[in-house]
């Protein structure tokens, strides 16, 4: 396993456009997180699952983004109509959750860094 | 409300001299915290947790809840420490399993 994989690693597109992210986590982590980055700051959390189930989201996150997690696996973020404030690093993590020896660890992924034009 | 703070966006110090990065935090519980480290181009990674109470990297950090602080500390600092620091928590013990971010503190240690 070579740990939490984001793809793409980086997005330009126009303004008005839809982008998705994916997330694979470390395989039997069962929580799974969103944070997006930018500039100068720490991560800003999103939000997250556990298995499928979308257990909390941050009053940050507008309706124009989505987040996913259909089989417990892999995670999809949907960003639709991006706007130029969307523009930042989009970061993965997961932890073991309940499905085993659980530190509080997150264990994060390289990244996907959108530009909206 | 969950907040965390780190007041020093940049930190400079000699090798060799002692190094304090400062973290408070504003929780209504007992909230877990958490020092994670981002050296350059690499992923942002686990340093240490208050809980295990261990030194890692010669990184030593002590939670105060009077203070509501969880400061990380190292003695002497080494070139190879310069990172992006950032300070977490998160509150099980509430329920929620979600981590809050500081904004992060650059350490930058010159030869």
């Amino acid at each position: 396993d070579t740990g939490v994989s984001q793809n793409p690693r980086h997005k330009i597109t126009k303004r008005g456009q839809n982008v998705t992210f994916r997330c694979d986590p470390i395989s039997e982590h069962n929580r799974l997180y969103w944070y997006r980055q930018t500039l100068g700051q720490g991560p800003e959390f999103l939000t997250y699952f556990q298995n499928e189930a979308q257990l909390e989201k941050s009053r940050l996150l507008s309706d124009r983004f989505s987040a996913e997690r259909p089989k417990g696996s892999f995670s999809t973020l949907e960003i639709q109509r991006t706007e130029q404030g969307d523009s930042a690093m989009y970061l993965c993590a997961s932890s073991p959750g309940t499905s085993g020896k659980n530190t509080g660890e997150l264990f994060f992924g390289e990244g996907s860094r959108l530009t909206v034009l | 409300a969950q907040r965390v703070t780190q007041p020093e966006k940049l930190l400079s110090v000699f090798k060799g001299a002692p190094v304090e990065l400062k973290c408070n935090y504003s929780y209504s519980g007992s909230p877990e915290l958490f020092w994670y480290v981002q050296y350059s181009r690499q992923r942002l990674q686990l340093l240490l947790r208050h809980i295990s109470r261990e030194s890692i990297k010669g990184f030593t950090a002590d939670l105060n809840k009077g203070e509501t602080s969880f400061h990380l500390k190292k003695p002497f600092a080494q070139e190879e420490d310069s990172a992006m620091y950032y300070c977490a928590l998160s509150g099980p013990t509430s329920g929620t399993y979600k981590y809050i971010f500081g904004t992060g503190t650059r350490l930058k240690v010159l030869a």
